[in-house]
């Protein structure tokens, strides 16, 4: 069974440029967490989507950044007009259920020139 | 105040030593605490979950909670250089919150 699958691994990006960040939950998972962590900083909650659905997006800005979990296909963070201060690891998570363990994907590294 | 602390680091040990990780919390609502171990340049991977007060056990881990106090702790027994990662601390509500990340501490074990 393999694991949540994120790519690409590595995006390098100019200022004003979009980043498309791929995440393909396990098997069977239905739920998707988005979460970015700065550097020497913890796992920041972005957003929470099921299956064509936002659940909670608390955690994302409130311009340039957008998610979704269609019915076919991974789910995509998608920054628009990057700026330095986007330079992060995001990383995406699945679940089974809303209250089961959360699975880490390897995270993409964003790097905005 | 933040609603997760913890410390971190760096903290080095020699290969053997018993490590204890600490984080403390801010709201009494949290109930499910978790610790996630995350290698450089990897996604965090989950080591332990409890629910309730009291210790739960996986080997050469150890998963204490503290309610009362908001504080919690995981210790490590016979620690081996391929322990050193970062340790994150995670914290979740009802169900219905995010879950919710101490910075992580940093650990070497030195052989």
């Amino acid at each position: 069974n393999a694991g949540v699958m994120q790519n690409p691994r590595h995006l390098v990006r100019r200022r004003g440029q979009e980043a498309r960040l791929r995440c393909s939950p396990m098997k069977g998972h239905s739920h998707v967490y988005w979460y970015r962590q700065l550097p020497e900083e913890g796992l920041k909650f972005m957003v929470y989507l099921q299956k064509e659905n936002i659940i909670d997006e608390s955690g994302m800005p409130k311009e340039r950044f957008s998610a979704e979990f269609p019915k076919e296909g991974p789910s995509i963070l998608r920054i628009q007009q990057v700026v330095r201060g986007d330079s992060a690891a995001y990383f995406c998570a699945s679940s089974t259920s809303q209250t089961d363990t959360q699975y880490f994907g390897p995270g993409t590294r964003l790097t905005v020139l | 105040q933040k609603e997760v602390e913890q410390d971190p680091g760096p903290l080095s040990v020699p290969e053997g030593a018993i490590v204890s990780l600490n984080c403390t919390y801010s709201n009494s609502a949290f109930q499910y605490f978790m610790w996630y171990r995350q290698y450089s340049r990897k996604g965090p991977e989950l080591l332990m979950y409890t629910y309730s007060s009291g210790n739960k056990e996986d080997g050469r881990f150890t998963a204490q909670v503290d309610k009362s106090s908001k504080y919690i702790s995981l210790f490590i027994r016979d620690s081996q250089p391929s322990d050193s990662a970062t340790y994150l601390c995670a914290i979740e509500g009802s169900g219905n919150t995010p879950l919710v990340f101490g910075k992580g501490t940093r650990l070497s074990v030195i052989a």
